[in-house]
This record gives C-alpha cells, structure tokens and sequence, in this order.
C-alpha cells in the first residue's frame, strides 16, 4: 500500500526529554511536512524539506529538529526547548513544494507527563 | 495576515439531511482552496479542490463552491450519513513569491450526524 506511515500513535514523554517521532513515506514524494494541531487552532507549520537533504523552518520551529537524509523519511525530534509539546502531530507529503496536494499520515499524539 | 475562518464551529443533523459549511478568507495572491475531512485522531483527507476560475466541484455527495470576489467557499453534504461525523478543514493556498505555495489552515467544522 502507498501512503505516509506515522508513528508511533500515541506517545508519551516526561518533562526534560526529548523524543523522536517517526514519518516514512512510499509516494516517491520529493516535499515532506511536519504540522502541529491544538483544539480550537487550524494546523500550523513546524518545518518542511523540499528536497534529500534540506529543510527550512516553518510558523513555529522553536523547540523542534528535523532531518531529511532519505526521501522516505522527515523524523521530527520534540527537544526539551518546547514549552508546551503536547500535540497532534501531523505528517505530510506532496509531489513537490509547488504542488499543493498533500497528503497525511494518521498522526501521533504527543503527550508530555 | 493570512486568515482562514470556518462557520459553524460546530454543527448537529439528523442522518440523511443535508448541511452546509462556511469557510471566509483573506489569503493573498490566491492559489486554489481545498476542502479536507478529518475523521477524529486521523489525518486529513482531501475532498476537493478549487481554483480561481472554478465555482463549483463535486465528489460524489459533497459539493463544493467558489466565490473568488467575495473570498467565500462552502460545502455541501447531501444526504448525511453517520460516515460523515468528521471535522471539515478549509485550507486555502498563497503563491510565494519565487515559486512554492503557502497552506493557510481553518480551524475546521466539528460535523455530527445523529439517528
């Protein structure tokens, strides 16, 4: 099956640590995204990479880190710089940057304890 | 500032009526507007998409409009089903100058389709 795998779908962390949330996809997508969504607030942008090896911060970059070594994966790692990391953390693919049709994983809920 | 806003926040009907949603933006230079389902604890599925000169698109029972002077698009479900019990997420896309688009999100429309 194509698609954006996520995981895992739920995780938890403690105050103070990091922690590395998965995103693989098999649509042979060049743009790879990472979205954060809170109730009561539309998605917004953490980071993005339009290509192997690039990526650029989004609206709210603060307290998160990403890599882009294989065009199948984009993890985002949560650092301990994050005030407030308990989220729904949305991934997504689209063709390339300039296509606006993306696709997304089933999310992983993050909840710090 | 880019805005995207959603009307009715949330919304109750009755299995097999019919609803429509609002979505208002001020998203500029405009690319196309798409609609999204996101069932709860899954990612968004896209329903359509509308570009400037389009102002009017279907998939299956739902239907989407454009109104590219007002900034206005709705969508329409006909014949609710249970199924339909999701959050619709308005999203509209801006040209970036220099190529690329920028994805400007609503805060969605909380649906429930009830017996």
């Amino acid at each position: 099956d194509g698609g954006i795998t996520q995981s895992p779908k739920y995780l938890f962390r403690k105050e103070g640590q990091n922690v590395t949330l998965s995103c693989e996809q098999n649509l042979n997508h060049d743009a790879m995204y990472w979205y954060r969504q809170d109730p009561g607030q539309g998605l917004r942008l953490i980071y993005y990479s339009q290509i192997v090896n690039d990526f650029q911060k989004g609206d709210i970059a603060e307290g998160y880190s990403v890599s882009r070594e294989k065009k199948e994966s984009f993890p985002l790692t949560v650092t301990s710089a994050q005030k407030n990391p308990t989220a729904f953390y949305l991934c997504a693919s689209s063709i390339s940057h300039t296509n606006t049709e993306a696709f997304f994983g089933q999310g992983t809920r993050l909840t710090v304890v | 500032k880019n805005q995207v806003e959603q009307s009715p926040q949330s919304l109750i009907i009755l299995e097999g009526k019919n609803c429509t949603l609002q979505c208002n933006y001020t998203v500029s230079p405009f690319s196309n507007l798409r609609w999204y389902k996101q069932d709860t604890g899954r990612g968004p599925v896209s329903l359509t998409i509308m570009t400037f000169s389009e102002n009017t698109k279907s998939n299956g029972r739902y239907t989407a409009t454009l109104d590219a002077d007002t900034k206005q698009s709705s969508l329409h479900i006909t014949a609710s089903q249970l199924s339909d019990s999701a959050s619709y997420i308005c999203v509209v896309s801006a040209i970036l100058t220099g190529g690329g688009n920028k994805l400007t999100f609503g805060t969605g429309t909380q649906l429930k389709v009830e017996l």
